[in-house]
Parts: structure tokens; C-alpha cells; sequence
């Protein structure tokens, strides 16, 4: 069975600080990772995946994410956090082997102080 | 990518009542889902819905409570039925287009049941 893990409910980093948000998965095969943002009142929007290659990814909105095979993490990551950034950030997974069933992580609401 | 309307935005409604999401896409997608997000929480896959046939659903979501149609490649509604107020949530529509892995996302309809 898949799972995700993020073990933060909440983040805060000042502006202009790197920001982190973590993510563990658990699948049987190969994965697919994804991570998204939920603004208030808004539908979920796509950031970025990893779906094969280079283990860092980068996505929309200056935002990036490490693939670590042995640690089975996907860590979000920013350079330079920007009060705009401050939303909910769900990580989710895709085992290759089970079609396009995802199962979404738990979130993160990452503040980002001004 | 896809573009995804779904209707209503939100609606407020009485117990044992049922309402009916509609969600359309700009486009003709190869699968379409139904998720789940109650108040705090992440997101449950309610159901994957097929064109011309029965949906698909998950562990713990049955067809008499949640149906769900499909009628083409672009359009698909899902029922919530003899509404009670656990049934408060956000349902969102989502989409996976031929030759991307992620999922996209309509922005919602938050329901809440008095």
C-alpha cells in the first residue's frame, strides 16, 4: 500500500529565509511524487513532480524538490520564501505499478512572516 | 495541462437533502476523479469516474450515497445523497491528461450541510 508522511502540520520561516517542507512516502514499486499548494478557498495547483532522472526538480513559482531514493523523502524547498508562498502544501504519490491512483500526504501550512 | 470548471462553488444545504457537483473540462482527458477534503484534512479519493461506465470507487464510498456520471470525455457529476452534516466538505474534481502523470485539479465546491 502507498502512504505519505509529512511530519510538520505547521512551518513558519521569515521572508527571504530558505524554507523546507518535508515528505516521507512508502511504495511497494517505483515512485511518481508530486507536490501541490491550496491557497485559501482555491482548488489545488500543480508545483512540480519527479517522475524519473535528475533527483532535483524544479517547479512553478521558484519552488524545488530533492528525490532521495534511500531516505524515501521529497523535501519542497525554496531559496527565498516570500509572504505569497503562505498556503497549504500537500505531497503526494503515485506507485507506477497501480495505475493513477494518488494518495495525498496529510499537508503542511507553511506561514511565511513578513 | 486542463483547465476545470466545476459548479456549484459552494452551497449551503438541509440534511437528508442530495446535491449534484457538476465538473467540465476544456478538454477530452483520459480519467477523471472525485476527492473528498473534509474540514482540516487532506484529500480522499472518492472515485474515479469512467466514461460509459460504472465509476469506480474506493473503500468506505459506495455508489448509493456518492453517484457519479460520466457521460463523455469532458463532463462528469457527482451526487451526494441523504446529505447529513459529516458530509460537509470540499469536493474537487481532478483530471489526468493523456502523456502527463499529475493530476489536475477544478477548484472545488465546498458544501456544508446544516
Amino acid at each position: 500500500a502507498q502512504s505519505v508522511a509529512q511530519p510538520e502540520d505547521q512551518v513558519n520561516v521569515a521572508e527571504g529565509n530558505p524554507l523546507t517542507v518535508k515528505c516521507t512516502y512508502s511504495v511497494s514499486g517505483n515512485p511518481y511524487l508530486f507536490w501541490y499548494v491550496q491557497y485559501p478557498n482555491r482548488g489545488l495547483q500543480f508545483l512540480l513532480k519527479y517522475i524519473t532522472g535528475d533527483n532535483l526538480v524544479k517547479g512553478s513559482y521558484g519552488f524545488e524538490a530533492e528525490f532521495n531514493k534511500s531516505q524515501t523523502s521529497f523535501h519542497l524547498k525554496k531559496p527565498s520564501a516570500l509572504v505569497s508562498d503562505s498556503a497549504l502544501y500537500f505531497c503526494a504519490v503515485r506507485d507506477m505499478n497501480y495505475g493513477q491512483n494518488f494518495v495525498f500526504g496529510p499537508g503542511t501550512r507553511l506561514s511565511v512572516l513578513p | 495541462s486542463a483547465v476545470i470548471s466545476q459548479k456549484p462553488s459552494r452551497d449551503i444545504c438541509q440534511r437528508g437533502t442530495s446535491l449534484t457537483i457538476q465538473c467540465q473540462v476544456d478538454s477530452q482527458v483520459t480519467m477523471m476523479f472525485w476527492y473528498r477534503q473534509q474540514p482540516g484534512q487532506s484529500l480522499t479519493l472518492i472515485a474515479t469516474a469512467n466514461q460509459g461506465s460504472e465509476a469506480t470507487y474506493e473503500s468506505g464510498f459506495v455508489i448509493d450515497k456518492f453517484p457519479i456520471s460520466r457521460p463523455n470525455l469532458t463532463f462528469s457529476t457527482l451526487t451526494v445523497s441523504n446529505m447529513s452534516p459529516e458530509d460537509s466538505s470540499i469536493y474537487l474534481c481532478s483530471v489526468a491528461v493523456q502523456g502527463d502523470n499529475e493530476q489536475f485539479f477544478g477548484p472545488g465546491t465546498r458544501l456544508t450541510v446544516l
